[in-house]
């Protein structure tokens, strides 16, 4: 079971914003750890889209934002592509495991 | 340009050693500045991290693996390696490896910016 929780799926139009929630607790995002998010498009290695909570490397679109408030974290995609579609994971540290953990994974959709 | 690609058997007997290697290019694996990871996907679901190696002396392994891994590094050949043994169909999926980049402001924990492409191992007889 992992320490992260994330909705199993999301879907919206193009055009459209879509949010994916990541919770944790106090061992981990809760214990200041910083989030990191991924997208792995299928058949492919995953491909970090937000490090430390709220920032993109370099060539990410801007439609990519990430946040983190108490144990969780959130990642938003506005004006939603085709290409978006995808599985996104979050991925923090956890102190009483201590382990590198991610979370359970969203797929997202889109209509 | 930074590359990393896995290699070494993509099907292994039950009871038997998982032995991968990760070539990379592009960057020194005894750069004090990256470690260098293990994952694992099995087919349809998440990511596990599995272990690092830090300058191919220091390593994090899973808990829950602890007892069969080995990571090591030949720094020779610019690669590191995992070996798991007594392999189950459990240990059936894709095989990632990846750097650990560290934020340069001092935050925890490190994300994983460079990945290879993969490697399926089966474990079946």
């Amino acid at each position: 079971q992992s320490a992260l929780t994330q909705s199993p799926s999301v879907s919206g139009a193009p055009g459209q914003r879509v949010t994916i929630s990541c919770t944790g607790s106090s061992s981990n995002i809760g214990a200041g750890y910083d989030v990191h998010w991924y997208q792995q498009l299928p058949g492919t290695a995953p491909k970090v889209l937000i490090y430390s909570n709220n920032n993109r490397p370099s060539g990410v679109p801007d439609r990519f934002s990430g946040s983190k408030s108490g144990t969780s974290a959130s990642l938003a995609i506005s004006g939603l592509q085709a290409e978006d579609e995808a599985d996104y994971y979050c991925q923090s540290y956890d102190s009483s495991l201590n382990i590198y953990v991610f979370g359970t994974g969203t797929k997202v959709t889109v209509l | 340009q930074l590359q990393l690609q896995e290699s070494g058997s993509g099907l292994v007997e039950p009871s038997q050693t998982l032995s991968l290697t990760c070539a990379v290019s592009g960057v020194s694996i005894n750069n004090v500045d990256f470690s260098w990871s293990w994952f694992r996907q099995p087919p349809g679901k998440g990511l596990e991290w599995i272990g690092y190696i830090h300058q191919s002396a220091s390593t994090l392994y899973t808990p829950s693996l602890k007892s069969r891994l080995t990571i090591g590094a030949d720094l020779s050949k610019n690669q590191f390696s995992l070996n798991l043994t007594s392999v189950t169909a459990a240990d059936t999926a894709v095989y990632y490896c990846a750097r650990n980049q560290y934020d340069r402001r001092g935050k925890y924990p490190p994300y994983f910016d460079y990945w290879g492409q993969g490697i399926l191992v089966t474990v079946s007889s």
